[in-house]
């Protein structure tokens, strides 16, 4: 079946990095996100990194991807308060059979403390 | 550029009252979901529809139906709303190849 597990708290102070790790089951997933929400809004795509890469850079963000271990993680560098978020980890089943949708991680809410 | 538009945006409804949430986008895209979002609990899929024509159950789909009505518009409906089903709900539209989620802004329902 498919799962995807996250913490549900990080607090960090700002200026620092920030991890926020997932772990999921579905070793056929094709994609793995990372969705951003913030307070009264809907989730918005930070990031997401193809099964076949170890690694995604993107400017301050920096996504990880171990295979083997079924676990992606997201770390956030020199964290700003605005950042402050719900963060979400997701996965996608293959399309052919699941019409692209996603399987959401419970969230880790990220405070970063001035 | 408004992409996903959701109505209404609040809603109290008595325990058995029926309603329908409302969701457009104009992204053209092929997939359109409903989700629900309870603390702890994450987004949950209740409904998606892979293409015009077409809807398919996801995990949480007691309760509920919903209408592609055409490519822009998926319905969600709660034919005898239920405690239960106070959550927010997120409607979201992708297109296949890249699998992209836009949501929109959420529903907050209330049912007492």
């Amino acid at each position: 079946g498919e799962d995807v597990e996250q913490s549900l708290f990080l607090s960090v102070r700002e200026g620092d990095s920030s991890v926020i790790n997932c772990t999921y089951t579905d070793s056929s997933s094709t994609y793995l996100y990372w969705y951003k929400q913030e307070p009264g809004a809907g989730l918005q795509l930070l990031t997401y990194i193809f099964s076949n890469m170890d690694m995604k850079q993107d400017q301050r963000l920096t996504v990880l991807l171990n295979k083997k271990d079924k676990h992606l993680s997201l770390r956030i560098a020199d964290t700003q308060t605005g950042d402050s978020a719900i963060y979400f980890c997701a996965e996608t089943p293959p399309f052919y059979n699941q019409g692209g949708k996603l399987i959401f991680g419970q969230g880790t809410e990220l405070s970063v403390k001035p | 550029n408004a992409g996903v538009t959701q109505t209404p945006k609040f809603q109290v409804l008595k325990t058995g009252q029926s309603m329908t949430l409302q969701c457009a986008q104009d992204m053209n895209h092929n997939s359109m979901y409903w989700y629900r979002q309870d603390p702890g609990m994450g987004l949950r899929l209740i409904y998606y529809s892979a293409s015009e024509g077409t809807t398919d159950k996801g995990e949480v789909p007691n309760g509920y139906n919903v209408s592609r009505l055409n490519k822009r518009e998926f319905s969600l409906r709660l034919e005898s709303a239920a405690p239960s089903q106070t959550s927010v709900y997120f409607c979201a539209s992708s297109e296949a190849e890249h699998y992209e989620a836009f949501f929109g802004q959420g529903t907050r329902l209330t049912v007492v």
